[in-house]
């Protein structure tokens, strides 16, 4: 079992609908990353959350927009998408620090499609 | 810039072979961490196993194996006695500090599809 749990599972919604995705880490790690993934494609970043400060926009567009309520929590909140926004979207952890090996943790994905 | 490599789509494996999924990488930094993830149809990325570029030996985690040739920049993954369930995507991913002035972020390769047969 995955120990980022990401909901929910699959999410089907308008394009002018508001949806959030959310995430939660108990691995007492204080990154937090989204990634977008196409079909067939590697993960791409979208945003950082280091101690609970966004440290990194990847010019992700307004109607994607991150909250970090706590240490453990991670969301995306969704509004007016576009049909290409459909793909799906991980969540992932990790320890902070300027280490790199600290293997980030995912979890297993909400599958956006935008109708 | 920092840029991971993976030159092969698809491959294809016999069940109970070994099996190697080639990965360069091209980086100015001289630390930076080395990882394969394995991320089956349902979605979830599997870390694997991970390589510090100054690691002197190559890392192993049970059937997994990284071939670590830093001279060449290749990072290289064996998979040992393939099962069925090893069929899936794998991504080649690095990690440098203080990559543009902060932690590194995860920059992947495009992947490797690998399908075991029965």
């Amino acid at each position: 079992d995955t120990e980022v749990t990401q909901t929910p599972k699959h999410l089907v919604m308008g394009m002018t609908n508001k949806k959030s995705l959310k995430c939660e880490q108990h691995m007492g790690h204080r990154a937090m990353y989204w990634y977008k993934q196409k079909a067939k494609k590697p993960p791409e970043l979208m945003f950082v959350y280091s101690y609970e400060k966004l440290s990194i926009n990847e010019s992700v567009p307004s109607r994607f927009s991150p909250e970090c309520p706590n240490s453990s929590l991670l969301n995306l909140h969704l509004h007016a998408l576009q049909p290409e926004d459909s793909a799906l979207y991980l969540c992932a952890s990790s320890h902070f620090g300027g280490i790199n090996n600290s293997p980030l943790h995912f979890g297993n994905g909400t599958r956006l499609t935008v109708t | 810039a920092q840029k991971i490599t993976q030159t092969q789509p698809g491959m294809f494996v016999q069940e109970k072979e070994a099996v190697t999924l080639d990965c360069t990488y091209d980086t100015s930094d001289q630390s930076y961490g080395l990882f394969w993830y394995k991320q089956p149809s349902s979605g979830e990325m599997i870390f694997l196993i991970y390589q510090g570029s100054y690691d002197e030996q190559n890392a192993t985690e049970g059937r997994y194996s990284l071939n670590f040739q830093k001279a060449r920049k290749s990072a290289n993954l064996v998979i040992s006695a393939s099962q069925l369930g090893d069929s899936a995507m794998y991504f080649c991913a690095m990690r440098a500090v203080n990559y543009g002035g902060s932690q590194g972020n995860l920059i992947f390769g495009k992947g490797t599809k690998l399908s075991v047969k029965p």
